[in-house]
């Protein structure tokens, strides 16, 4: 099956900064979405993204699709943004089968 | 509009017994699909239902089967429970097999 890697695996940003999120995945993908799981396990959809860019607010993602990556951008990161953030995908035809990676766990410091 | 819920929030179970989680899509969606989520590790594709037929199954054993009513509500059941069924169950749904998924607050299940 299809192999997602995220990194950095962990990250802790002081409030203010900005911060890159990376996802790899093995193979072509129909479905690409970011979600923010919180401390109470709500995981909250972040972006649609099998390919080009989207911002919403603060947060901004980008997908190659070609080179099979992702990115997640976080800028001006408050405490609230802390929390696993996890890229999921799924191959063509099957885009509610999705792979999760392994998440990126953020804690932003005051 | 409400969101995927999920029903109950939280369960207590003891080994052999067995349990049924219960979900209600956005209204509107067809597709529903079945995670779950161990301590520590992303969530796991575990079933998914479109339009009340069995779509996809992930690599679970045959304890665990679901099914989905007329109104696209679906519900999960596991038999048999062992203590490495311990997990945050969520359930997500989205519009058709080829629109981008939302998810519940997820069905958090202890075994005693």
């Amino acid at each position: 099956g299809i192999q997602v890697e995220q990194s950095p695996p962990d990250l802790i940003l002081q409030e203010g900064a900005n911060s890159t999120l990376r996802c790899n995945f093995s193979d072509s993908v129909n479905n690409l979405q970011w979600f923010h799981q919180n401390p109470w396990g709500q995981l909250i959809n972040l972006f649609y993204i099998p390919s080009g860019t989207k911002q919403n607010g603060r947060l901004s993602a980008t997908t190659v699709a070609t080179e099979r990556y992702s990115l997640l951008y976080i800028s001006s990161s408050q405490t609230t943004d802390s929390g696993v953030y996890f890229c999921a995908v799924a191959p063509p035809g099957t885009a509610s089968k999705l792979t999760f990676g392994t998440g990126t766990r953020l804690q932003v410091t005051l | 509009d409400a969101g995927v819920t999920q029903s109950p929030t939280h369960l207590i179970k003891t080994r052999g017994q067995h349990v049924t989680l219960r979900c209600s899509p956005i209204s509107g969606h067809k597709s529903v699909s079945w995670y779950q989520q161990v301590l520590g590790q992303g969530p796991q594709f575990i079933f998914q239902y479109y339009e009340k037929e069995e779509r996809g199954r992930g690599n679970f054993p045959d304890r665990f089967s679901a099914r989905q009513f007329p109104n696209y509500s679906s519900e999960l059941n596991v038999n048999a429970l062992l203590l490495g069924d311990s997990a945050l169950y969520l359930c997500a749904s989205s519009f058709n097999s080829n629109q981008p998924q939302h998810f519940g607050d997820g069905t958090r299940l202890s075994i005693l």
